[in-house]
């Protein structure tokens, strides 16, 4: 119940096109949701996030679609670039604390 | 621009010994985490800190883990006795400064490397 599943693994995508990024979950206490870029050799950095309260949310290229019925939410970067190549992480807040629940990751290539 | 920076960024050790990963979180956070990264895996949580004292572990955080935060600006992450098994990156992160609020920001990272 604590797992957050992420799809696909790895996804290469051209210049200019959409990409999209699936994750699920399983806790219906979990309240937020945010999207982490890791580029190589660095730290994960917040991207975007979303409570469960609201369906979309939008923040330049980037916008995340939450299904609060389905237990589903995505990451959608429009005209993607090559400077997007990086690892995305899904997750979810898993605790009062504010313990991150991590996606296993996607591997995003963008070719030019 | 606030970061979480992290000491050493790489440290080799043989198994058996004590590692310390150092962390200055971002100085008006009151949420402190390790989040553990083994090579292409990913992210998993270890342990949460607030108000000087764990609120939360996993059970990776077993009884070789230990953290603290022994003034006001470090917060370290104790590993009495490695284990090959150890060898991963390990982040720190912060977040929150009146409340809570999930948001959370990671440290570059420090590559632990056990032989």
């Amino acid at each position: 119940q604590q797992q957050v599943k992420q799809s696909p693994q790895s996804l290469i995508v051209q210049k200019g096109g959409i990409s999209i990024i699936n994750c699920a979950y399983e806790n219906t206490a979990f309240d937020y949701f945010p999207w982490y870029q890791q580029f190589p050799g660095k730290g994960p950095a917040l991207l975007i996030a979303i409570r469960p309260d609201v369906s979309e949310k939008k923040e330049g290229r980037f916008t995340i679609s939450f299904n609060k019925s389905a237990k589903q939410f995505s990451l959608h970067i429009m005209d993607s670039q090559p400077g997007d190549s990086a690892t995305y992480f899904c997750a979810a807040l898993g605790g009062s604390q504010g313990n991150l629940i991590f996606g296993k990751g996607t591997k995003l290539s963008v070719k030019p | 621009e606030p970061e979480v920076t992290q000491t050493p960024s790489h440290q080799v050790t043989q198994m058996g010994q004590e590692v310390i990963l150092r962390c200055v979180p971002i100085s008006n956070h009151l949420y402190f985490y390790w989040y553990r990264q083994i090579l292409g895996q990913k992210v998993e949580f270890l342990v949460s800190f607030y108000n000087n004292e764990i609120s939360e572990k996993s059970e990776i955080f077993d009884d070789q883990f230990s953290v603290e935060r022994p003034d006001g600006s470090n917060f370290t992450l104790k590993i009495r006795s490695t284990k090959l098994e150890d060898s991963a990156m390990y982040f720190c992160a912060s977040g929150g400064t009146a409340r809570n609020t999930g948001e959370l920001f990671f440290g570059e990272g420090s590559r632990l490397t056990v032989l």
